[in-house]
C-alpha cells in the first residue's frame, strides 16, 4: 500500500540538540498528523494540522502543514532521552476513511 | 477517560487458522479502524466500522472481515492465516467527523 516518504530514516543526536524531520507526500492531503511510537506499544499522537500554513506547537515540539498541502515537517526543540522512539506522518483526506501513514524516522539519543 | 485497549497482546497462530481480535474504543468515541504494521512499516489501513457497519477498505482481501457492536466496541477476523500475516495489528478510534485517530497497543500476531 502506498506510504508518505519522511526523511531522514534514522536520526543519531546527542541529548540537548535540535531535531527536524519531514514527510512528502504525491498527493494532497486536508489533515497532517504527526504520531509517535514506542517499542510495544501503539501510536500516539502529538499534533495534529488541519489547514495549509499552519503552525503548531506542543512543548517542545512544532509542527506545520505545507502550503502545498503535500508536506509537513516536525520539530523537536532540546531532545531529552524520552523522545527516543519512532515518529510517523499520516494524511487524511476528506472522503476517505484512512490515514496514511509515512515509512517512519527512528530518534536514537547517543549518551 | 478510558483508552483503547485490545486483545489479546499476543498470539502464535498456525498457518491456514483463523483468528479473532478485539478492541474495546476509546469512551466517546463512535468509529473504529483497523490497521496491520508490519515491521519496520507504517500502519496500513485495513478497514473503518461505524454504525455498525464497514465504512472504508484498505487493500485487503476479503478473509479480513470484522464486526462492530452496539457499543462501538469491535473484532478484527482473518481466515486462512498466512505467514505474511504476521504482524502488529492496530485498533483506533475517533468521533465521526474528522477526528484524530488514537491507537490501542495492539496485537503482535505471529504465523508459524
Amino acid at each position: 500500500g502506498q506510504q508518505l516518504n519522511q526523511s531522514p530514516q534514522s536520526m543519531f543526536i546527542q541529548e540537548g540538540e535540535d531535531v527536524s524531520m519531514n514527510c512528502t507526500s504525491s498527493s494532497i492531503f486536508n489533515t497532517w498528523l504527526w504520531y509517535k511510537q514506542d517499542p510495544g506499544e501503539g501510536p500516539v499522537l502529538l499534533i495534529a494540522l488541519y489547514k495549509a500554513g499552519e503552525l503548531t506547537s506542543n512543548g517542545r515540539l512544532t509542527a506545520q502543514f505545507g502550503i502545498t498541502r503535500k508536506d509537513s515537517f516536525l520539530n523537536i526543540s532540546a531532545s531529552i532521552p524520552s523522545d527516543v522512539g519512532i515518529y510517523f506522518c499520516a494524511g487524511h483526506d476528506f472522503g476517505n476513511e484512512k490515514l496514511t501513514f509515512g515509512t517512519g524516522t527512528r530518534l536514537t539519543i547517543i549518551p | 477517560e478510558t483508552g483503547v485497549t485490545q486483545s489479546p497482546t499476543h498470539l502464535i497462530k498456525t498457518r491456514g487458522q483463523q483468528v479473532t481480535l478485539r478492541c474495546s474504543s476509546q469512551s466517546g468515541h463512535n468509529t473504529v479502524s483497523w490497521y496491520q504494521q508490519a515491521l519496520g512499516q507504517g500502519p496500513q489501513f485495513i478497514f473503518q466500522y461505524y454504525r455498525e457497519e464497514e465504512n472504508g477498505r484498505g487493500n485487503f482481501p476479503p478473509r479480513f472481515s470484522g464486526l462492530q457492536f452496539p457499543n462501538y466496541s469491535s473484532e478484527l477476523n482473518v481466515n486462512a492465516l498466512e505467514l505474511d500475516d504476521s504482524a502488529l495489528y492496530l485498533c483506533a478510534s475517533s468521533f465521526r467527523g474528522n477526528s484524530p485517530l488514537h491507537f490501542g497497543n495492539g496485537t503482535r500476531l505471529t504465523v508459524t
